[in-house]
C-alpha cells in the first residue's frame, strides 16, 4: 500500500502570494489532518477533514483553508502569505486509530 | 502549562546505552502516539497506545492512564536512533486532532 503522499516537497513563495499544498492519503483512509511545524511553535494542528467535511479546526487565521475531495485527497491553501508562514506542513491520514504521516511540504516565504 | 510535556528536551547517549524518554499529559485521551522525526522532516509513527505496553524490536512504549504518563524506551541504542522523538495525544473528544509535546532530540554517539 502506498503511504501518504504530499506534493510538492519544497516550495518558495513571496510574501503576499498564495499557495496550495496537496495530500493524498493512504487508500481507504477517509480522515486527513494537517499540521504546521515551526521551530518556535512546534507541531500545531491546522484542520481535519473526514468524508469531504471539515470536522475540526485549529487556532489559525482565516488565511489558512482546506478542502477534501471525494477520493479523500486533500488540499490546503494559504492566502496572502507572511514570512511567519514559513514552516513544514505535514498531513496525516488515519484509519480507525493509527495515524500515518506524509513527508511534508517545506514552505519558505521570502 | 502545555497539555503535553516531554522530558528530557535533549539527550546524548553512547551506543549501547538504554534510553528513556518521558511524556506527561493533562487531558483525558483516547490514544497516545510516539513519533520519530529525522532531519528532512518526515514523521514515522512508532507506537499508538491506549493502555499497557507495546514492543517493536528494540523499542518499548508504556502508558499509565491513571497517572497520565507514558515512556518510550530504546534498548541497545544505536547511532541510527538519533532523531527527534515526539509524544502526541488524541483527546477523548477531539477526533483525529493530535496535541504534541515539544520533542526530545536524541543523539547517540558511536
Amino acid at each position: 500500500k502506498a503511504g501518504v503522499t504530499q506534493t510538492p516537497r519544497y516550495l518558495i513563495k513571496t510574501r503576499g502570494q498564495q499557495v496550495t499544498l496537496s495530500c493524498s492519503p493512504i487508500s481507504g483512509h477517509r480522515s486527513v489532518s494537517w499540521y504546521q511545524q515551526t521551530p518556535g511553535q512546534g507541531l500545531q494542528f491546522l484542520f481535519e477533514y473526514f468524508s469531504e467535511t471539515q470536522r475540526n479546526k485549529g487556532n489559525f487565521p482565516g488565511r489558512f483553508s482546506g478542502r477534501q475531495f471525494s477520493n479523500s485527497r486533500s488540499e490546503m491553501n494559504v492566502s496572502t502569505l507572511e514570512l511567519g508562514d514559513s514552516a513544514l506542513y505535514l498531513c496525516a491520514s488515519r484509519d480507525t486509530l493509527e495515524a500515518f504521516f506524509g513527508q511534508g511540504t517545506r514552505l519558505t516565504v521570502v | 502549562k502545555n497539555e503535553v510535556e516531554q522530558s528530557p528536551q535533549n539527550l546524548t547517549a553512547q551506543e549501547g546505552e538504554f534510553i528513556t524518554i518521558n511524556c506527561s499529559y493533562s487531558v483525558g485521551i483516547s490514544a497516545l502516539h510516539w513519533l520519530q522525526q529525522h532531519p528532512g522532516g518526515g514523521i514515522v509513527s512508532l507506537f499508538m497506545l491506549s493502555s499497557g505496553k507495546k514492543k517493536h524490536g528494540r523499542l518499548i512504549a508504556t502508558i499509565n492512564i491513571q497517572e497520565k504518563h507514558s515512556s518510550l524506551h530504546i534498548t541497545a541504542s544505536h547511532p541510527r536512533d538519533s532523531a527527534v522523538y515526539i509524544c502526541a495525544v488524541r483527546g477523548e473528544t477531539s477526533g483525529s486532532r493530535l496535541t504534541f509535546g515539544e520533542g526530545t532530540q536524541l543523539t547517540v554517539n558511536p
